[in-house]
């Protein structure tokens, strides 16, 4: 059974860092891997998308690496923001079949 | 408005009493989800549509039941409330795959209080 787990938990760090948030998955023949941001009382928004064949991703100051073989992604945040503050889940899916396996989360805080 | 809605966004039920909660899209899509959201497991899949009148079961079924005649709409019901049941309940669609980019796109959630 495929198990998703994110390190850290929750992080804290000022504003301009930047930052790595872990997400490893236990069996590596994964479809895709998804990065999603939830904002407090709301949905999820979908940051990146990884397909299997592909190591990265980049979008503004996000980039998402995928290594299948070793079960890890990194989404690495470039002089991070307040408005960064968020929980940032990842999720893997293992086939085309749309079922998405979603690890706890990593809860950012970005202090002034 | 466009997009993925759901409703009520808050409910406070009580045990054993039946909630349906409702979940509408407007683009159409194929597939919908629902998932549930609870402390230290992230999102769950609860029940998933491929299409009207196409269900299927995820990780966490029991206790709830879907139904999907139109297109649009994919209410979730629990038939029998349990305080167990007590979380934040997620709506997502999404289209059929074509290139292997597509994402889903999800609804606000609905807070749902099992006393």
């Amino acid at each position: 059974k495929q198990e998703v787990t994110q390190i850290p938990a929750a992080l804290s760090v000022p504003e301009g860092e930047n930052l790595v948030l872990n997400c490893s998955f236990t069996d590596s023949a994964i479809y895709n891997l998804q990065w999603f941001r939830q904002d407090p009382g709301k949905g999820l928004t979908s940051l990146l998308l990884i397909q299997s064949s592909q190591r990265e991703q980049t979008s503004g100051r996000l980039n998402a690496s995928l290594d299948k073989s070793s079960g890890r992604s990194t989404l690495y945040i470039a002089a991070s923001q307040p408005g960064d503050s968020a929980t940032y889940l990842c999720a893997v899916w293992m086939d085309s079949s749309y079922k998405l396996i979603f690890g706890s989360g990593t809860r950012l805080l970005v202090r002034p | 408005d466009a997009g993925i809605t759901q409703s009520p966004r808050y409910k406070i039920t009580e045990t054993g009493r039946q909630v349906t909660l409702m979940c509408h899209q407007t683009w159409s899509h194929s597939y919908m989800f629902w998932y549930r959201q609870d402390l230290g497991h992230g999102l769950r899949l609860i029940y998933y549509s491929a299409a009207a009148d196409i269900t299927d079961k995820g990780e966490v079924p029991d206790g709830y039941v879907v139904s999907r005649s139109k297109t649009e709409n994919f209410p979730l019901t629990l038939e029998s409330a349990t305080r167990s049941q007590t979380s934040v309940y997620f709506c997502a669609s999404r289209p059929p795959l074509s290139g292997g980019g597509e994402t889903q796109y999800f609804g606000p959630g609905t807070r749902l209080l099992v006393l």
